[in-house]
């Protein structure tokens, strides 16, 4: 079966500090990735897709970037946090082509608290 | 924007309960899912409805698309205390491939 693993659960990084949280994905090939992040008591908002290696779709101009090293390894990165960064932040997989048709599937999240 | 509204923000019901949540849109969708978020968790994925369908059951959960009015409900039968949580409705664009989630509907059934 699928399963999806993101981490840490849990963050506290400084203003200005660097960023990377990770996710992966077992039991499938080729998924459809996502970056969403979503505010304290809100719906989410899509950072980023990625239908392959590679090849990432940024959704809203921000501080931070994703990155696709491996079919079914995702990184969200940032240089420097701001305050304007905390929140909570998942990871989800879908299967392809039609990502558009298919349900995602959500990793637990990390919640990251900037200081 | 195309993100759905759902309605009621919050919803308190009784054990053994109906709960009826409801979600709007804006424009023509090729599908719209439901998700369900336990606090501090991610989403778990519950139902899927086609712009084509006009009704879909899993279990105690029951689903209906009205594409003429561009609204959806979900109705959960029966509830159980480990219904308590958020939940979601997401919309995918006619032409597109993304999901636009709405800001959820926090349902606590009480025991």
């Amino acid at each position: 079966s699928q399963t999806i693993h993101q981490w840490p659960a849990t963050l506290v990084q400084p203003v200005g500090s660097p960023l990377s949280l990770e996710c992966t994905v077992e039991g499938t090939s080729n998924p459809n990735l996502y970056w969403y992040r979503q505010a304290a008591g809100r719906g989410l908002q899509l950072l980023f897709y990625s239908i392959g290696i590679d090849q990432i779709s940024s959704e809203v101009p921000q501080n931070l970037s994703a990155s696709r090293p491996q079919d079914r390894q995702f990184i969200l990165s940032s240089k420097k946090l701001l305050l304007s960064d905390s929140g909570f932040y998942l990871c989800a997989w879908s299967s392809g082509p039609s990502f558009g048709n298919q349900p995602q599937h959500f990793g637990d999240g990390t919640r990251l608290s900037i200081l | 924007s195309q993100q759905g509204e759902e309605d009621p923000q919050a919803l308190s019901i009784q054990e053994g309960e109906n709960a009826t949540m409801n979600c709007s849109y804006k424009t023509s969708i090729n599908n719209l899912q439901w998700y369900r978020q336990n606090s501090g968790r991610g989403l778990v994925h519950l139902i899927l409805i086609r712009s084509n369908e006009r009704e879909k059951h899993s279990g105690r959960l029951r689903v209906t698309l009205d594409t003429s009015k561009k609204s959806s409900s979900l109705l959960i039968t029966a509830s159980r205390a480990a219904d308590t949580a958020s939940y979601f409705c997401a919309t995918v664009q006619t032409g597109a491939n993304n999901l636009f989630f709405g800001t959820g509907t926090r349902l606590t059934v009480i025991p």
